[in-house]
């Protein structure tokens, strides 16, 4: 099955600096890569996702990148904000007849440093 | 809000115990997905729901189980509970079944004492 590496596990960022967080897979097959932002006792909110056929896609601040053929995918966030502090997932979709579910990466906790 | 709702908020229960979990999925949407969050395991995929019918299976256990109803709500029964079953388990929903982007409820905080 898919197999998703998240690095790094904790970033600690000054506030207005940019974070990138880069997630690997291993399903060549796989064809949806969204990321989502959990808050501590909340439910995962997707906040960008990129489909295949595509090799970058913005959103704001937030943009996120896919190479297809070194299976990796990075999320960029610019001017950083207190408010970006959150755990942040990726997560990977298969092709399995269109019936899937999502193969998340462990997460990385995002400091914003005052 | 997301649209997806999930009861109870909080379940607190014996080892032993069966236990049942319901997600109602956002309107319109044909597609729920059960996941379980712990953590050692993360956010892990248990199974997908379309539209009444199973259409994929992740890493569930056999004392687990779920279905679709006609009005497209979902349950998920957790039986012969362990310690090891604490965990919060969400409920997402999708429009479709293939590219279409996940949803998720506020999930359901499980205590196994």
């Amino acid at each position: 099955g898919e197999n998703v590496e998240q690095h790094p596990s904790t970033l600690s960022v000054q506030e207005g600096d940019s974070a990138v967080i880069k997630c690997t897979y291993s399903d060549s097959a796989s064809n949806y890569f969204p990321w989502y932002k959990q808050e501590l006792g909340k439910r995962p909110q997707l906040i960008i996702d990129i489909r295949s056929n595509v090799g970058e896609k913005k959103d704001q601040r937030i943009a996120v990148t896919l190479n297809k053929t070194a299976k990796h995918f990075s999320l960029h966030i610019t001017e950083t904000q207190p408010e970006d502090s959150a755990v942040y997932f990726c997560a990977a979709k298969g092709a399995g007849g269109g019936a899937d579910g999502l193969t998340f990466g462990k997460g990385t906790h995002l400091i914003i440093q005052p | 809000d997301s649209g997806v709702t999930q009861t109870p908020k909080h379940l607190i229960t014996a080892t032993g115990q069966r236990v049942t979990l319901r997600c109602s999925p956002r309107s319109g949407d044909l597609s729920v997905y059960w996941y379980q969050q712990s953590l050692d395991q993360g956010l892990q995929f248990l199974i997908q729901y379309y539209n009444g019918e199973e259409r994929a299976k992740g890493n569930i256990l056999e004392r687990f189980s779920a279905q679709q109803f006609p009005d497209l709500h979902s349950e998920l029964n957790l039986s012969s509970l362990e310690l090891g079953d604490s965990a919060l388990y969400f409920c997402a929903s999708s429009a479709g079944l293939v590219y279409n982007e996940q949803f998720f409820g506020p999930g359901t905080r499980l205590t196994v004492l």
